[in-house]
């Protein structure tokens, strides 16, 4: 079975702050992990995927994510924080051999100025 | 522009009441899904298309179906609205040659249905 646990429903940063997302899941066969990120009234759009290549993957608007086996997670960062990342972002994870995509619930991102 | 087009943007409707959502996905892609997401239950996976075929289930309630015609367009059928059913409706695309689920999808920008 496939989960995924997004810690913090919310994240308030200033703008030039460094952005930390966290999200750790569990799957019984090799992930594949995405981040996703959804702007007001608007679909979900990919930031970044993972797919057993490299462990740190550099996705649009300058985010990057750390796969990390051991401790199970696959945490979103961004160095400097921009008032136009504020947006809700959503870890995803699947993988072969049936299994659909699973969301996390979600982490709402504000940046104030 | 994700290339997933959507329609209607917004649906109002009466409680009892059936209506249509329909979904174009992006040229090429062969999987449909859709989702419901809603304030107090967040992203919901509803039904999975591939190639006209359902392929997975997940919450869908017995009064929402969805079908997949051959020119891959998808339509999701809500009957017997109920207050709860207010919600924005996604539908994504991917091209899933193989496997499932590995390939990202691509969403479309919703259908925000409000039931009265």
């Amino acid at each position: 079975a496939q989960s995924v646990t997004q810690l913090g429903s919310h994240v308030s940063v200033s703008e030039g702050a460094l952005v930390l997302l966290r999200c750790n899941y569990s799957s019984s066969v090799p992930p594949y992990l995405f981040w996703y990120v959804q702007y007001p009234n608007q679909g979900l759009q990919l930031l970044l995927k993972y797919t057993s290549a490299a462990t740190l993957v550099k996705g649009i608007n300058g985010f990057e994510a750390e796969f990390k086996k051991s401790e199970t997670s696959f945490h979103l960062t961004k160095p400097s924080a921009h008032m136009s990342d504020a947006a809700e972002y959503f870890c995803a994870v699947s993988g072969t051999g049936g299994f659909k995509t699973i969301f996390g619930a979600g982490t709402r991102l504000f940046v104030k100025a | 522009d994700s290339g997933v087009t959507q329609t209607p943007k917004h649906l109002i409707t009466a409680t009892g009441q059936r209506v249509t959502l329909r979904c174009s996905p992006r040229s090429g892609d062969l999987s449909v899904y859709w989702y419901q997401q809603s304030l107090d239950q967040g992203l919901q996976f509803l039904i999975h298309y591939y190639n006209g075929e359902e392929r997975a289930k997940g919450n869908i309630l017995e009064r929402f179906s969805a079908q997949q015609f051959p020119d891959l367009h998808s339509e999701l059928n809500l009957s017997s609205l109920e207050l709860g059913d207010s919600a924005l409706y996604f539908c994504a695309s991917s091209v899933e040659l193989g496997g499932p689920s590995t390939d990202t999808q691509y969403f479309g920008p919703g259908t925000r249905l409000t039931v009265l």
